[in-house]
């Protein structure tokens, strides 16, 4: 199963607006990363927050984490059409050594 | 710095045969993950190979198996493939860090459709 699960699944806004993306996950984490992927292509790492943080910040991006909810949201301030693209949570589990994902959400920034 | 390379990008089999597909990571990066990326399943795990060894497998077949080369390249290979094994395979590679697992940085991914 998921571990990380993506709210919503899909989004739809106009350029300018602001973006939020939620993911929730079930047990302890080392870190948690973003990540978007433009369609059919590989995956580019966002941000990276680690469980001992509670918000980090890059560009237009603001990532909070929330360890005793066991959540994260993903805020991306005046999207861009060329902010289209999935956008996934990862998680660093305690004792593993790889990243799981969620499903993703899909975020469509219309001009 | 050269990103990390996958090759095919693209390939087509029919069910029964077999596939090989290469990354190769960034220079100096010891870990590479696989992953298994299809519109009903999302990013599945397949494995994680760091200097030589599998440290990690996911929740996959035996038809599905990897190698790490000595100079961090990898192979992933499926054997009598099926209809749902079409999907686009995504390559990782990674510098660990003392806490926890760092950044991927990932391949354009090799999109193999099974026929």
């Amino acid at each position: 199963s998921q571990q990380g699960e993506e709210d919503p699944q899909a989004l739809s806004i106009q350029e300018g607006e602001n973006a939020t993306m939620n993911c929730s996950y079930k047990t302890s984490i080392n870190n948690l990363q973003w990540y978007r992927q433009n369609s059919g292509r590989g995956l580019v790492h966002l941000i990276l927050i680690r469980s001992n943080e509670r918000e980090k910040h890059s560009g237009r991006l603001r990532v909070t984490l929330d360890t005793s909810k066991k959540s994260s949201s993903l805020l991306i301030t005046a999207s861009r059409a060329a902010d289209t693209a999935s956008y996934f949570c990862a998680t660093d589990l305690t004792g593993y050594s790889t990243l799981t994902f969620g499903k993703g959400t899909m975020l469509l920034v219309s001009p | 710095k050269a990103g990390v390379t996958q090759t095919p990008r693209y390939l087509i089999k029919t069910r029964g045969q077999q596939v090989t597909l290469s990354c190769s990571p960034i220079s100096g990066h010891r870990s590479v993950s696989w992953y298994q990326q299809t519109p009903g399943q999302g990013l599945q795990f397949l494995f994680e190979y760091f200097s030589e060894t599998q440290r990690n497998k996911g929740n996959f077949p035996g038809r599905f198996s990897g190698r790490q080369f000595s100079n961090s390249r990898s192979e992933m290979n499926v054997s009598t493939l099926e209809l749902g094994d079409s999907a686009l395979y995504l390559c990782a590679s990674s510098s660990r860090t003392s806490d926890g697992t760092g950044e991927l940085f990932f391949g354009e991914g090799s999109r193999l459709t099974v026929l």
